[in-house]
C-alpha cells in the first residue's frame, strides 16, 4: 500500500531562517512520481515540484531545494532564506498507479508558520 | 500549464440544500479527479471522472451524495447533495491521472454548510 507520512504537524520560523519540512513514502512500485504542494491561506493548492523515481538528483529552485533520497525513503523540501510568504500549509504526494489511473496519496501536511 | 476554474469560489449553505460545483478546464484532458479537504485535513479522493462513463467513486463515497457530471472534454461537475455540516470544506477538482502528469489543481470552493 502506497503511503506518505508528514511527521512535522506545525512549525514556527523566524524570518530568514532555513527551514526543512520532512516527507517519508512507502510503496512497492518501482516507478513512481513524488510531489510537493503548497497551499496558502487562501486555499489553492499550488503545484512545486514533481520527481520521478529514477531522478534522484537534487533540485534547486530559488530558495527552495528538494532532497530525494530512495534508500530511506524521502523527499524532504528545504526553504532557505524563509519569508512571510512562505507561510502556508505544504503537502508531499506520492502517485499511486492503479488500474491505469493513477491517483495522489497526500501526506498530512505541515502547517509553516514564519513570524517577522 | 492549464488552467483551471471552479464556480462557485465559495458559498454558505443551509443543511439539507444541494450545491453544484463546476470545473472548466482549457484544455481537454481525459481525466479529471474531485477531492475533498476537511477543516485542517489532508485531501482526500472523492471520484474520477472520464469523459463518456460513469465516475469511478473512492471507498466512502457513494454518487447519490457526489454525482458528477462529465459532459465533455474541459468540463465537470460535482453535486453535493442533501447538505449537513460535516459536508463543509473545500472542494477541489484537478487535472492528470496518468503516471507521466503533473496533476494541477483547480482554486477549490470553499464550502461552509449551517
Amino acid at each position: 500500500a502506497q503511503k506518505v507520512t508528514q511527521a512535522q504537524t506545525e512549525i514556527s520560523v523566524v524570518e530568514k531562517e532555513d527551514v526543512t519540512l520532512d516527507c517519508v513514502y512507502e510503496t512497492r512500485d518501482t516507478t513512481y512520481y513524488l510531489f510537493w504542494y503548497k497551499q496558502p491561506p487562501s486555499g489553492e493548492l499550488v503545484f512545486l515540484i514533481r520527481r520521478n523515481s529514477f531522478d534522484e538528483q537534487n533540485e534547486i529552485s530559488g530558495r527552495y531545494s528538494w532532497n530525494f533520497q530512495k534508500s530511506t525513503s524521502s523527499f524532504n523540501f528545504t526553504i532557505t532564506a524563509s519569508q512571510v510568504v512562505d507561510s502556508a500549509v505544504y503537502f508531499c504526494a506520492l502517485i499511486r498507479p492503479q488500474g491505469g489511473s493513477e491517483k495522489l496519496v497526500f501526506g498530512k501536511g505541515t502547517k509553516l508558520t514564519v513570524n517577522p | 500549464s492549464a488552467v483551471i476554474s471552479q464556480k462557485p469560489s465559495r458559498d454558505i449553505c443551509q443543511r439539507g440544500t444541494s450545491l453544484t460545483i463546476q470545473c472548466q478546464v482549457d484544455s481537454q484532458v481525459t481525466m479529471m479527479f474531485w477531492y475533498r479537504q476537511q477543516p485542517g485535513q489532508s485531501l482526500t479522493l472523492i471520484a474520477t471522472a472520464n469523459q463518456g462513463s460513469e465516475a469511478t467513486y473512492e471507498s466512502g463515497f457513494v454518487i447519490d451524495k457526489f454525482p458528477i457530471s462529465r459532459p465533455n472534454l474541459t468540463f465537470s461537475t460535482l453535486t453535493v447533495s442533501n447538505m449537513s455540516p460535516e459536508d463543509s470544506s473545500i472542494y477541489l477538482c484537478s487535472l492528470g491521472g496518468r503516471l507521466t502528469d503533473t496533476q494541477y489543481f483547480g482554486p477549490g470552493t470553499r464550502l461552509t454548510v449551517l
